[in-house]
C-alpha cells in the first residue's frame, strides 16, 4: 500500500518560515492535500491539489510536490499557527483509496 | 454554508455495536461527484479513513474494517448513518464526518465536530 511519511515534529521561531515534508514513491504524480489540526479541534484544509488554497487560507500558507516530496510552506510563522498538519492523497487503484501521512507537530517557539 | 455535524453515543461497551449519524446542511449528497464520508482519530494518533458514501449511491469501505463497517444515507433528513460492529477498546476514537466535493479523486472541504466514542466496560 501507499505510505506517507512525514516527520513527527518540526520547531520554529515566530517570523520564520516552517516547511513540512510528505514522503512517498514518486508522490509528484499524485494530487497532495494538507489539513491544519489545531489542538481539540477538527482539521481543516490549508492547502488543496499541492498548492491551490481554499477561500479564507492566508496566503502565508504555500504547497509544492516534485519527485518524491510534497512541502507545505508557511511564511512568517505566528503562534496560532502551532498545530497538527497532516497529509492525504487519492490512491485510484487501491482499495483503501483515502491516505493519510502520520501528521507532523508543528511547534512554534 | 456547508455543515455537518456527528451524533451518537459517547460511551459503548465492547462487542456492542456504534451507531453515528451524520446530519449535514448546506447541500444535497445527491448533487453529483459529491461524497460523504467518516474518518476516525484515536487520542493523540492520526487520522484514518473509514468509508464514503458517494452521491451516485455508490459505497467504499476501509478494508481493514470493511467487515464492520456498514454506511447508509437517508436523503429525506440529510443525514449519513455509519454502524460498526464489535467494538473494542481500539476503536476508542474522534470520529469524523467529512465533505468530499470533487469526484474521483476527494479531498475533505468540511469536517464536523467530531465525536469522541470511547469502548469501555
Amino acid at each position: 500500500s501507499y505510505v506517507l511519511t512525514q516527520p513527527p515534529s518540526v520547531s520554529v521561531a515566530p517570523g520564520q518560515t516552517a516547511t513540512i515534508a510528505c514522503g512517498a514513491n514518486n508522490i509528484e504524480r499524485k494530487n497532495v492535500h494538507w489539513y491544519q489540526q489545531r489542538p481539540g479541534q477538527a482539521p481543516v484544509l490549508v492547502i488543496k491539489y499541492d498548492s491551490d488554497r481554499p477561500s479564507g487560507i492566508p496566503e502565508r500558507f504555500s504547497g509544492s510536490n516534485s519527485g518524491n516530496t510534497a512541502t507545505l510552506t508557511i511564511n512568517r510563522v505566528e503562534a496560532g499557527d502551532e498545530a497538527d498538519y497532516f497529509c492525504q492523497v487519492w490512491e485510484s487503484k487501491s482499495d483503501h483509496p483515502v491516505i493519510f501521512g502520520g501528521g507532523t507537530k508543528l511547534t512554534v517557539l | 454554508q456547508i455543515t455537518l455535524k456527528e451524533s451518537g453515543p459517547t460511551l459503548v461497551e465492547p462487542t456492542q455495536t456504534l451507531t453515528l449519524t451524520c446530519t449535514f446542511s448546506g447541500f444535497s449528497l445527491s448533487n453529483n461527484e459529491v461524497s460523504v464520508g467518516w474518518i476516525r482519530q484515536p487520542p493523540g494518533k492520526a487520522l484514518e479513513w473509514l468509508a464514503l458514501f458517494y452521491w451516485n449511491d455508490d459505497k467504499r469501505y476501509s478494508p481493514s474494517l470493511k467487515s464492520r463497517l456498514t454506511i447508509t444515507k437517508d436523503t429525506s433528513k440529510n443525514q449519513v448513518v455509519l454502524t460498526m460492529t464489535d467494538m473494542d477498546p481500539v476503536d476508542t476514537a474522534t470520529y469524523y464526518c467529512v465533505h468530499g466535493p470533487e469526484y474521483p479523486e476527494y479531498y475533505f472541504d468540511y469536517w464536523g465536530q467530531g465525536a469522541l466514542v470511547t469502548v469501555s466496560s
